[in-house]
């Protein structure tokens, strides 16, 4: 199995920061990385695909970048709705797997 | 939209038993439809898609418990997880697997929490 590990693991930011979290899979993935966010009590929902490409009505604030096996993502002005945990996930081969995880907090 | 449903509560040993039903108007063929779970211990996990026509594949760590079946014509789809333990306690969520080049989750079910316990 490709492993996924995230770094931070978590952070602490105030509304107006820049954050960048990031993720390495133990292999080469190409460029099928994709990020999502979850909020408590919710289903996670899919930001980023093929490393960089926002999924439809997700905020320009966001962004995906990498390849291989270094990949990043950045939110460049933090916004209150921001605040959430952050989940890579390869989809190069099965079983696909996530990250785990990024929480970004007050 | 999915919409996951089925017991809360499974006892140890026991057969863990989805359904996830996809909203009208969605089509249901063309598409992989997968199970992801979600626990403390374990974070998510990828447990396994099955295709309109019923190709499927499986995580290997749950390979030898796992079965899903789909019903294109009552558009829903299954899971079934043999012989659970206390492991296997965690979110449950439907999603669908979308692109044909990249693939990525885009539709995501609410999720239901089901608890291995006697």
């Amino acid at each position: 199995d490709i492993q996924m590990t995230q770094s931070p693991s978590s952070l602490s930011a105030s509304v107006g920061d820049r954050v960048t979290i990031s993720c390495r899979p133990s292999q080469y993935v190409g460029k099928y990385l994709n990020w999502y966010q979850q909020k408590p009590g919710q289903a996670p929902r899919l930001l980023v695909l093929g490393s960089s490409t926002l999924q439809n009505g997700v905020p320009s604030r966001f962004s995906g970048s990498g390849s291989g096996t270094d990949f990043t993502l950045v939110i460049t002005t933090l916004q209150v709705e921001d605040f959430a945990t952050y989940y890579c996930q390869q989809s190069y081969r099965t079983p696909f797997t996530f990250g785990p995880g990024t929480k970004v907090d007050v | 939209k999915l919409y996951a449903a089925g017991p809360g509560l499974v006892k140890p040993s026991g057969t863990l038993s989805l359904s996830c039903s996809v909203s009208e108007g969605s089509l249901i063929h063309n598409k992989w439809w997968t199970w992801v779970r979600q626990s403390p211990g374990k974070g998510l996990e990828w447990i396994g898609e099955i295709y309109y026509e019923g190709s499927a594949n499986y995580n290997p760590s749950l390979k030898s418990r796992v079965t899903m079946s789909i019903d294109e014509s009552k558009k829903q789809f299954f899971l079934n997880l043999m012989s659970v333990t206390s492991a296997d306690t965690a979110v449950y969520y439907c999603t669908t697997k979308s692109g044909s080049y990249y693939n990525w989750f885009d539709i995501w079910g609410q999720g239901i929490q089901v608890t291995v316990a006697s």
